[in-house]
C-alpha cells in the first residue's frame, strides 16, 4: 500500500486565495483525520470523519475553513480566503476506525503552506 | 487546559547518552497512550500503551505507563545521531474514534 498520499506538498500563495489541500487515505481505512502543526501550537486536530461522515469537527479554527470526504478514498480541505496565520504544515491521516481498533493513525507526508 | 504535556520541551545529548522523555497526560476515559517519533516528514508511529506496568520495547526504544500516576516514559539507550526527532506523546480517549490529542513534543537532538 502507498499509504497515506497527500497533495500538493508545498504551497504559496497570497492572502486572500483559495487553498485546496487534498488526500487519499489508506485503502481500507474508516476514519480520515486532518491535523495541523504549527511550532507554536504543535499538532491540533481540525476535523475527523468516520465512513465519510464528519464526526469532530470542533477544531476547525473558523467559518474560513471546510473538509469534505465524498467518498473512502478522497478527502480535501479548503481555507477559503487564506491568512498568513494559516501557515503551516497540514497533516492527513487514517485509521481502522471502530470501537475495536485502537488507536493507531497513519500520517500523509504532509502539506506545507505558506500565505504571503 | 492542556489535556497531553510532555517534558523537557527539548533536549541535547551525545552518542551513547540514555534519555527519558515524559509524557503526563489527563482525560476523563483513557483508552491508550501512543508514542511518534517525527523527524523531517509524518509521525511514524513507535508504541501504543494501554495497560500499567507493561513495558513495550523495540531495540534501544522502550515505554512504560504509569494509569494510576497519569503519566508514561520513553526511553532511549545508547543514542544515535538518527535518534535526533521530535517525540510525539498522544492520548485516545474511548468514544472518540480513534481520535489523538497530541502533545507539544520533545524535540531530541543526539550530537556525535
Amino acid at each position: 500500500d502507498a499509504g497515506v498520499i497527500q497533495s500538493p506538498r508545498h504551497e504559496v500563495t497570497e492572502m486572500g486565495q483559495e487553498v485546496t489541500l487534498r488526500c487519499k487515505p489508506i485503502s481500507g481505512h474508516n476514519s480520515l483525520f486532518w491535523y495541523r502543526q504549527t511550532m507554536m501550537r504543535g499538532l491540533e486536530l481540525l476535523i475527523y470523519f468516520n465512513n465519510n461522515v464528519p464526526i469532530d469537527d470542533s477544531g476547525m479554527p473558523e467559518d474560513r475553513f471546510s473538509a469534505k470526504m465524498p467518498n473512502a478514498s478522497f478527502s480535501t480541505l479548503k481555507i477559503q480566503p487564506s491568512e498568513p496565520r494559516d501557515s503551516a504544515v497540514y497533516f492527513c491521516a487514517s485509521s481502522l476506525g471502530g470501537t475495536s481498533n485502537t488507536g493507531e493513525l497513519f500520517f500523509g507526508e504532509g502539506s506545507r503552506l505558506t500565505v504571503l | 487546559e492542556d489535556k497531553v504535556v510532555q517534558s523537557p520541551l527539548s533536549l541535547v545529548v551525545h552518542e551513547g547518552d540514555t534519555v527519558t522523555l515524559n509524557c503526563s497526560y489527563e482525560v476523563t476515559n483513557f483508552r491508550s497512550l501512543l508514542w511518534y517519533k517525527q523527524e523531517k516528514k509524518a509521525p511514524t508511529f513507535l508504541f501504543m500503551l494501554t495497560s500499567s506496568g507493561i513495558e513495550k520495547k523495540s531495540g534501544r526504544l522502550s515505554s512504560i505507563l504509569d494509569k494510576k500516576e497519569l503519566f508514561s516514559i520513553l526511553n532511549i539507550t545508547a543514542t544515535q545521531t538518527g535518534d535526533s526527532a521530535v517525540y510525539l506523546c498522544a492520548v485516545e480517549e474511548h468514544n472518540a474514534g480513534n481520535m489523538l490529542t497530541f502533545g507539544g513534543g520533545t524535540r531530541l537532538m543526539v550530537k556525535p
